[in-house]
């Protein structure tokens, strides 16, 4: 089953956070998060594995709560090079070998 | 080069055609992905090659052919595309452990832009 993103899209005036929330219908084992910029791959941001853990990039951090099946991207003090398409894609258990499945994304626009 | 290369970046063809993609990873990498992001649709996984064995195929139509002769290439052979399959065509590779757990992180090509008319 495909995660659930949102919002489809936002909106930042450079320097404003952002929250990105990605969900699943079933227990996942891991997160992991891309952005996507128009017309380039996607490049990888994280991994989050079941337990709960944060993790960080940048100012760029993600959160995954298990109780929940969802996890959370924050965009915090917003810069330019962060406009993009961002995607999170799960895993349901270590041995689902090609099960990986990406949401629809979420655009993100920053102006300054 | 270094990281995920895809050749070509650009293909038309034409239904009756037969063409083929190419991923070449410099990584050192033991699995292998192809992947197809259409116009305002999630990416979708196609083929998984772990340790050049096809590991998973999620159903996806026989005019797409994956070929993986060695855990550094990877092949899209395509024939009698419809236009609906005009796409980025993405490549990826990661380093796979069982014994380290499954996740790891998929490194992306740049794709191969296909449109077929």
């Amino acid at each position: 089953q495909q995660p659930v993103q949102s919002p489809q899209a936002v909106i930042l005036r450079e320097g404003e956070d952002a929250v990105i929330n990605c969900s699943s219908s079933k227990a996942l084992y891991s997160v992991h998060w891309y952005r996507q910029k128009h017309g380039e791959a996607p490049v990888f941001l994280m991994i989050l594995l079941k337990g709960g853990e944060q993790k960080g990039h940048e100012k760029i951090s993600a959160s995954f709560n298990e109780k929940k099946q969802q996890s959370s991207l924050y965009l915090t003090a917003s810069q330019l090079s962060y406009s993009g398409t961002y995607f999170c894609g799960t895993e349901l258990s270590t041995d689902s070998w090609g099960k990986f499945q990406f949401g629809a994304g979420t655009q993100v626009v920053v102006t300054p | 080069e270094t990281g995920v290369t895809q050749t070509p970046r650009h293909l038309v063809m034409g239904m009756t055609n037969k063409k083929s993609l190419k991923c070449e990873q410099h990584l050192g990498h033991n699995a292998m992905y192809w992947y197809k992001q259409s116009a305002k649709k999630p990416l979708e996984l196609m083929f998984v090659y772990s340790l050049e064995e096809r590991v998973e195929n999620n159903s996806v139509p026989s005019r797409f052919s994956p070929e993986c002769p060695n855990s550094s290439h990877l092949f899209l052979h395509l024939h009698t595309l419809q236009p609906e399959d005009s796409a980025l065509y993405l490549c990826a590779s990661s380093q796979d452990s069982q014994a380290a757990g499954r996740s790891d992180t998929q490194y992306f090509g740049p794709g191969t832009r296909l449109t077929v008319l």
